[in-house]
Formats: structure tokens, sequence, C-alpha cells
């Protein structure tokens, strides 16, 4: 099965400064790779996603990579504020009605 | 975009009681929806894949007699923790939707404590 390896598990920023979170894949067959914010006590909130047959997808302050033949993705996040602090979990999927397969997860704290 | 409901939010219950989880797909129509735990502080797990009209799929190492998933319409799944122990506290999350490319969507999450 899919096996999604994220890194760092944690990561503190100054605000105003870059933060990138890199994840690898094994299943070849995925295609599809999300994106999720998650603070505390609430559920994932999808904030940004990239499918197999794009290399980068931006919004704003957050991006998203995507190497296919390296089988690995990455979040940037730039002019980090203090409520871009959450938990980050990257995932991969076939598709996007298929079942997920999440990363470990990225505790993203941003001071002030 | 697509709503995903879940009831309860949260509960708690004594060891050896059962407790239901409703997951709602509220302006779609879902014909299979996935299942996940989160244990405190870790990631997010896939217990089962919920199909209408037929039997859930689960994850190797969910117990399908502990966790029973019925999903008998397009707009329902349930979740229920049969026998439930201190153990299985955990949260509790059901995604839906996402056929056609479109974004799989998730539910509030139920919190379970099991005392």
């Amino acid at each position: 099965g899919e096996n999604v390896e994220q890194h760092p598990s944690t990561l503190s920023v100054q605000e105003g400064d870059s933060a990138v979170i890199k994840c690898t894949y094994s299943d070849s067959a995925s295609n599809y790779f999300p994106w999720y914010k998650q603070e505390l006590g609430k559920r994932p909130q999808l904030i940004i996603d990239i499918r197999s047959n794009v290399g980068e997808k931006k919004d704003q302050r957050i991006a998203v990579t995507l190497n296919k033949t390296a089988k690995h993705f990455s979040l940037h996040i730039t002019e980090t504020q203090p409520e871009d602090s959450a938990v980050y979990f990257c995932a991969a999927s076939i598709n996007s009605g298929y079942a997920l397969n999440f990363g470990k997860g990225t505790s993203l704290l941003v001071t002030p | 975009g697509a709503v995903v409901s879940q009831h309860p939010s949260w509960v708690i219950c004594k060891s050896g009681t059962s407790v239901k989880i409703e997951c709602r797909s509220l302006d779609f129509q879902a014909t299979t929806m996935f299942w996940y735990r989160q244990f405190p502080k870790q990631s997010l797990m896939l217990m089962a894949t919920s199909n209408e009209g037929s039997k859930a799929t689960y994850e190797q190492g969910v117990e399908k007699d502990k966790f029973l998933i019925n999903h008998a319409s397009l707009t329902l799944s349930t979740l229920t923790v049969t026998s439930a122990h201190p153990e299985d506290s955990s949260f509790y999350i059901c995604t839906g939707g996402g056929a056609g490319g479109e974004t799989q969507y998730f539910g509030p999450g139920t919190r379970l404590l099991v005392l």
C-alpha cells in the first residue's frame, strides 16, 4: 500500500519567514496530493491540492510543488503569520474520491 | 462546497457500552464514505471504506466486529463502536464526496472518551 513520509515533524519560524514542509510517497499510482491544516480540536481543512498532471500550484501565500519522478511534493508558505500556526498534513491518493493516506504531520509554530 | 455533518460531536461512555456515530452528506449523494481515526498528537488513519448498499471494507488491523459500519442510504453512514474500551478513545472523522475529481470533505469529527 501507499506510504507517505513527512518532514519535519516540528517547524518553528519567525513571522514573515517562509516555511517548507516535504513529503514523499511510495505508490506510483497516486495522482492526487492534498495538504490539510488542522487546528487544535478541529477537523482538517484542505488548504491546497495538486494533481499529477501539474508540477506546481499556487494560492496567495501557499504553494505546492510536485515531482512525480522523485515521488515527492512540498508545501511552501511565504510571509508566515502567527495564525498559520497549526498541524499540517500531506496526503496521497489515487484520486480525490479515494481514501487518503496521510503523512504523520508537521507542527508549525510561527512566532511574532 | 459539499457539507458533511457528524453526530454526536463528542461522547463520553462507560467501558463495555456501544456508541453509534452518524455521518451525513447534507447536499450531495455519497456512494462511498471513509472513516478515519485520529489518536492525540497523531495522524489520521483510515479505518474503513463505507459503501452504500454493501459491506464496508476494513483496513488491516481494524476489527470489523468491533467497528460496525452501515451505509444504508446515499446520505448516511454510521459507525458503531461496540463494547467500547478506554483504548478506543479517539477522534473519529468521516469524509465524503470527491467523486468526479471534486474535493473530498471532512465531517467535523466525533471525540469519543471511554471511561
